[in-house]
């Protein structure tokens, strides 16, 4: 069956490491997303790709890096620089086209430790 | 700007009443609109979309919305709830422009008891 992976599901970080969160799928779509979500705020983007070696920030980018070197794969780091990391990942993808809507990943939860 | 506004960050209802979540959207564009269903500690699940079809639109597990232009609203609405429906609901609204990204609501956590 198509789908997205996120992993791991659970994610343990020390002070000042840098952390990646894996999200591979394998719906053969175009553009692939990178949201976070925290109690009632809803969710946020950090990055979207829409092809293969492009991507755009979204409104909280900062602290964050990502790449897309390959069309299943958008892996997100949290790097150091991101002072609250602790929080609900979700990685997305999407047909090319808005109607489309959205796939989701079963998310990848992250704690400072 | 593309924004989405979900009145009520928490609703209640007894198993058998009416369930009416509500999403207002601002879009300087025709929107698409869409409704997704988290259940604790996972990813989203779609429910529902309007893409400027019909304006009563039928989703999954007997959920449907109304597109209103005129209230700019999209509220979503299920006649008789069921405990499996309790989760937290997000309305979201197109980006606006041709390949940018959904904007979602801060979600609305539907409560369902006995």
């Amino acid at each position: 069956d198509g789908g997205i992976t996120q992993s791991p599901k659970y994610l343990f970080r020390k002070e000042g490491q840098n952390v990646t969160l894996s999200c591979e799928q394998n719906l053969n779509h175009d553009a692939m997303y990178w949201y976070r979500q925290d109690p009632g705020q809803g969710l946020r983007l950090i990055y979207y790709s829409q092809i293969v070696n492009d991507f755009q920030k979204g409104d909280i980018a900062e602290g964050y890096s990502v790449s897309r070197e390959k069309k299943e794969s958008f892996p997100l780091t949290v790097t150091s620089a991101q002072k609250n990391p602790t929080a609900f990942y979700l990685c997305a993808s999407s047909g090319r086209g808005e109607w489309y809507g959205y796939t989701f990943g079963s998310g990848t939860r992250l704690t400072v430790v | 700007a593309q924004s989405v506004t979900q009145l009520g960050s928490h609703v209640s209802v007894s198993e058998g009443a009416l369930v009416l979540l509500r999403c207002n959207y601002s879009s300087s564009v025709p929107p698409y609109l869409f409704w997704y269903v988290q259940y604790p500690n996972q990813g989203l699940q779609l429910l529902l979309k309007y893409t400027s079809a019909a304006t009563l639109v039928k989703g999954i597990n007997g959920f449907e919305a109304e597109f209103k232009k005129s209230e700019t609203s999209f509220h979503l609405t299920k006649p008789s709830a069921h405990m499996s429906d309790a989760a937290e609901y997000f309305c979201a609204v197109s980006g606006g422009q041709a390949g940018t990204a959904l904007i979602f609501g801060k979600g609305t956590t539907l409560s369902v008891s006995s």
